[in-house]
Order: structure tokens, then C-alpha cells, then sequence
């Protein structure tokens, strides 16, 4: 079946601009996540959702970060007025609910500030 | 507060050798812990998991891990490198619960000498 899809998988945006990233979880998956992923760097975690409740966003970085999943589905991470320290590769992973752990992850949205 | 350290940001071998990556982590509660591999461009894909059944995990394309709690590691082998294995490998460890987020080591790239 179908794996996790991102778009768009690469982002050039001009300092100060507003981004937005979506994401397109495994069909019936309930639980969403949102890691960043700094050149050179491991995954950070940034927000995560069940359904459509954001349980957790501690892992964002100001509040120029937001995320959304209004019909528990399809996400979208927007980040607005850009800095050049926001480049980096956004991932989306999705899971099924239960005992897994198992979290199957797209392929990334590079995004470039310049 | 959960952390994984990665020993070696960059480890060699040639091909036939044997495959060691170290990680070490450290938990408050009993963790789950994860080997994901992430070839260059794409997303990471789960090599295998430890979630407090059998100490030794096996995992695809020959990985195995070993999870030591008094060692508080849970490092990576393979007997025999292929070329195919050349790619950056994270650890990560997560508590459970209703929260599955992940906490990333900062990988190591395998390179895969002929």
C-alpha cells in the first residue's frame, strides 16, 4: 500500500516568507508526527497528533511554528516569516494505534531559507 | 528525560567485515528503542525495534541488536558488510505510553569499502 507522502519534497523560500508543508499519513493511521531534521543532525521531535488533537507541541521552536490536522488525516506544518535557521528537512511520520511504536516515516521536505 | 548518544559519527569497514554501531541511551522509565537507516534523499526506514520482549532483536538485511540494560546500550551489527549497507544509521529511544515520540541519536554514516 501506499507509504507516507510529503509535499512539496524540496522549498526554497526567501527570508521572511510563510511556508506551508503537508502530509499524507498512512490511510487509518490515527497518531501523526512532525520531526525536524538539521543538516548532519538526528530527527527532532516537534508536534504530535492523535486524530486531530495536537497532545503535544513542545517540541516547537517559536511561535512562528504551526501545525494543523483538522479532519485527523492529512497535516500541514506552516511556518511563517522564514529565518535562515528554519533550513533543514521536515519529516512526517504516521502510526497505528496500540502497542507498535512502530512509526513509518515520509520522505522529507527539504527546506532551504535564503 | 530520555537521550541517546551515538558513538562514532562515522564509522568504515570494508566489505565482508563485520558491522558494529554503538548506542547508548539513558531513560527514566523502560525504554523502547529503535535502529532506523535513512538513505541519502529519502526518509528513515526501521531496521528493528527492542520493546522489552527478546533481548536480541533481529531485524531486515541481516541486522541484528542486542539490548544490555546494565550497559545501557543497544548497539547494531551485521556479520558480513554489503555496499548496499552504506547509508546513515539513528538510534532512538522512546518511552511509550499514549506519547510515542522519538529521541534521536545523531547517526552514524556507514561507508561500505570495496
Amino acid at each position: 500500500g501506499a507509504g507516507v507522502s510529503q509535499s512539496p519534497r524540496y522549498k526554497v523560500a526567501k527570508r521572511g516568507q510563510d511556508v506551508a508543508l503537508r502530509c499524507d499519513p498512512i490511510s487509518g493511521h490515527v497518531s501523526l508526527f512532525w520531526y525536524q531534521q538539521a543538516l548532519g543532525q538526528g530527527p527532532e521531535f516537534l508536534t504530535y497528533f492523535q486524530n486531530e488533537a495536537q497532545l503535544d507541541k513542545s517540541g516547537l521552536p517559536s511561535d512562528r511554528f504551526f501545525a494543523e490536522r483538522p479532519e485527523g488525516s492529512v497535516s500541514t506544518l506552516k511556518i511563517q516569516r522564514t529565518q535562515q535557521e528554519d533550513s533543514a528537512v521536515y519529516l512526517c511520520a504516521s502510526t497505528q494505534t496500540g502497542d507498535t511504536h512502530e512509526q513509518y516515516f515520509g520522505p522529507g521536505t527539504r527546506l532551504t531559507v535564503t | 528525560a530520555q537521550s541517546v548518544t551515538q558513538l562514532g559519527s562515522h564509522v568504515s569497514v570494508s566489505e565482508g567485515a563485520l558491522v558494529l554501531l554503538r548506542c547508548n541511551y539513558s531513560s527514566s522509565v523502560p525504554p523502547y528503542l529503535f535502529w532506523y537507516v535513512q538513505y541519502p534523499n529519502q526518509g528513515l526506514q526501521l531496521l528493528l525495534k527492542y520493546t522489552s520482549a527478546a533481548t536480541l532483536v533481529k531485524g531486515i538485511n541481516g541486522f541484528e541488536a542486542e539490548f544490555k540494560k546494565s550497559e545501557t546500550s543497544f548497539h547494531l551489527t551485521k556479520p558480513s558488510a554489503h555496499m548496499s549497507d552504506a547509508a546513515e544509521y539513528f538510534c532512538a529511544v522512546s518511552r511509550g505510553g499514549s506519547n510515542y515520540k522519538l529521541t534521536f541519536g545523531k547517526g552514524t554514516l556507514l561507508t561500505v569499502n570495496p
